[in-house]
């Protein structure tokens, strides 16, 4: 079964828009990770967030916000006046004991995000 | 402080020839891993070390693929022989431990012609 679902495939929006990346998770843990990676054209992996399961708070950075329920299982991402060099790939990522050793992340399929100008 | 460096960042061989990736992780991360995405595909795990020890190879996808990591410190991932569904970008990762933030280098892209 798929651990980490990224149901938005491509997202096309226009410079200064709001918009919101989803991520549901599933796992049986009750100590688990979560992760946001970017990844611009380059096609490197840019590390954006990790976020523990005890820790429900919400985090704000700049532009970027995440919103973590775990009563609905989701991680989501918000880009507030996106930007086009917000263009990327991203991946939301679940890590548990359940994972491939060392917590090795289980990834999404991405999301596609172009901003155009 | 460095990232994870990987080299070559862009290798294209012919089907059947051997190519080796080279991966130098984070100073002091003693997990390193090693990732691919294939075209189209999710970034899949393929193995992880330990200092130098293999802790979970699961992920490699046959035995064409030959992963070390010498006095633990950086890593090597050779493709021998190279089929053309290898193509791809292979991706090394270090943490510090298990559970930490895991950080990746920007990616070895293979193309198999």
């Amino acid at each position: 079964a798929q651990k980490v679902t990224q149901a938005q495939t491509e997202i096309s929006v226009v410079e200064k828009e709001d918009v919101t990346l989803d991520c549901v998770y599933e796992t049986r843990d009750t100590t688990y990770y979560l992760f946001w990676y970017k990844q611009p054209p380059s096609g490197e992996l840019v590390f954006l967030i990790r976020r523990n399961s005890f820790d429900e708070q919400n985090e704000i950075s700049g532009r970027y916000s995440w919103n973590f329920q775990k009563s609905t299982s989701s991680f989501n991402f918000t880009i507030t006046a996106s930007q086009v060099v917000d263009s990327a790939v991203y991946f939301c990522a679940l890590s548990d004991s359940n994972s491939n050793s060392g917590y090795a992340l289980n990834f999404g399929k991405g999301t596609s995000l172009l901003v155009t100008p | 402080e460095a990232g994870v460096t990987q080299f070559p960042s862009h290798s294209v061989i012919e089907k059947g020839q051997t190519v080796t990736l080279r991966c130098d992780p984070i100073s002091g991360h003693d997990n390193l891993y090693w990732y691919r995405r294939v075209m189209g595909k999710e970034i899949k795990f393929l193995l992880h070390f330990v200092k130098e020890s293999k802790q979970d190879e699961s992920g490699m996808p046959n035995n064409r693929f030959l992963a070390e990591r010498t006095g633990g410190t950086y890593s090597t991932l050779k493709v021998q022989p190279a089929e053309l569904e290898d193509s791809g970008v292979y991706f090394c990762a270090s943490s510090w431990g298990d559970g930490n933030t895991i950080y990746f280098g920007e990616g070895s892209w293979l193309t198999v012609v």
